[in-house]
């Protein structure tokens, strides 16, 4: 059964302490791996995609890994502004999209 | 504008009501997904269509039922048989299986 572990739920991060969040995944034939981030009452915007074990993503403050068993989103000097829940999605040859429980940033001044 | 338009945004129920939320996408996109959201925890699959009539089950099927006989429409039906219908519910599109899919703005329903 394909499944998606995200850590930690929650973490607090002072105004450009850098810091990693982590997504573990079994799935059967990785097909795609996705970070999408959610605000309070929104849907989740798209952030990046991974497809093979060794590609990098980058965008802004935001830069994704992955490796055969998990993912990390490095988050570089973070801002307030950057405080969401960022949520980890995989897609196996099921073609289910499943989602980890995501992990709660908040950033402070 | 091209996107993903999920209405109403905000729905109330009576108990042993059926209702339905309706998730329209002008991406031309062959993929449609149904989450359920519960407050704190993530996004639960409930039903997803890979191709205009048809459609398969998710985790969470059970009270649910949905339809697909168009491309750029996949409503959802929340029947009297889910017993705690109470969430955020999600409707997302993507281009096929592999790629990036993208998600309308929610429709938060609330039995009352």
């Amino acid at each position: 059964e394909d499944q998606v572990t995200q850590s930690p739920e929650a973490l607090r991060l002072q105004e450009g302490e850098s810091s990693s969040l982590n997504c573990s995944y079994t799935v059967s034939g990785l097909r795609g791996l996705f970070w999408y981030r959610q605000d309070p009452g929104k849907g989740p915007e798209f952030l990046f995609t991974l497809y093979s074990a060794g590609e990098e993503k980058e965008k802004e403050r935001l830069k994704a890994t992955l490796t055969k068993k998990e993912s990390f989103l490095h988050i570089t000097a973070p801002k307030p502004e950057d405080s969401a829940t960022y949520l980890c999605a995989v897609q196996g040859t099921t073609d289910k999209l499943i989602f980890g429980t995501g992990t709660r940033l908040q950033v402070f001044p | 504008d091209g996107g993903i338009t999920q209405s109403p945004k905000y729905l109330f129920r009576k108990e042993g009501q059926n209702v339905t939320l309706s998730c329209e996408q002008n991406l031309n996109h062959d993929a449609m997904y149904w989450y359920r959201q519960d407050p704190g925890q993530g996004l639960r699959l409930i039903y997803y269509s890979q191709i205009v009539n048809d459609f398969q089950k998710g985790d969470i099927a059970e009270g649910y039922s949905v339809s697909r006989e168009k491309k750029e429409s996949f409503p959802l039906t929340v029947t009297s048989a889910q017993k705690n219908p109470t969430a955020f519910y999600l409707c997302a599109s993507s281009s096929s299986g592999n790629t990036e899919a993208f998600f309308g703005q929610g429709t938060r329903l609330t039995v009352v």
